[in-house]
């Protein structure tokens, strides 16, 4: 199954602000406005944190945004806190056949 | 509370059987999408079925099709994965998530129940 490629790490201190790429295909990212993004602590369950490429759930800090052009989407994270330090896995539709595809992930690293 | 909780997972041989269950609650869900992905060790995740809230709607990723059945009992609020024919390379962790399905996210997931598939 194809996947979205992120870059495997990033990281930032504390204050700072990083951005994650997520590089789809003109059959994915490129097609749909469709894409999600993902914060996961490893043991505990995945948490949405933007959808629709720059939609935030409700509740969710705006320290987090998303964005996207052409084949890529981008996350980012301003005033980076210790708690942002987890994998972000990006994800968008790619058609009724395909239906969704993740990123590898990222592990992003709060120094 | 809005949740879902994955149970099932295990130790399995080669070419064994198992099935894996999710209970939700806290929200319809009869009226709820939901879906299977599965995180290999190592690995990114995958997203490997989901079926919507009547089971009129269906679908498998490549990986699984034709091996891993997934089901609903909407009385119980509880998804189901019946997984034959394992191989090693379904070792993961299998995470229930609810899914949007107009809009193509997983907005309530689980913690996961891991499978492995090993002599």
């Amino acid at each position: 199954q194809s996947v979205l490629t992120q870059p495997a790490s990033v990281s930032g201190s504390p204050g700072q602000s990083i951005t994650i790429s997520c590089t789809g295909t003109s059959s994915d990212v490129g097609s749909y406005d469709l894409v999600s993004w993902y914060q996961y602590h490893p043991g505990k369950a995945p948490k949405l944190i933007i959808y629709d490429v720059n939609k935030r759930p409700s509740g969710l800090s705006n320290r987090f945004s998303g964005s996207k052009s052409g084949n890529a989407a981008s996350l980012t994270i301003s005033g980076l806190q210790a708690e942002d330090e987890a994998d972000y896995y990006c994800c968008s539709y790619a058609g009724d056949t395909t239906s969704v595809i993740f990123g590898g992930g990222t592990r992003l690293t709060v120094l | 509370q809005v949740q879902v909780v994955e149970s099932g997972g295990g130790l399995v041989n080669p070419g064994g059987s198992l099935t894996l269950s999710c209970a939700a609650s806290g929200f319809i869900f009869r009226n709820s999408y939901m879906t299977w992905i599965r995180q290999a060790p190592g690995k990114g995740l995958e997203c490997i079925s989901y079926i919507s809230g009547s089971s009129g709607n269906i679908h498998y990723a490549d990986s699984v099709k034709g091996r891993f059945t997934i089901s609903r009992d909407n009385a119980r609020n509880i998804l189901f994965l019946q997984m034959n024919s394992l191989r090693a390379e379904d070792t993961a962790l299998y995470l229930c998530a609810r899914r949007d399905y107009y809009h193509s996210y997983m907005d309530v997931w689980g913690e996961g129940t891991t499978v492995t598939v090993s002599s």
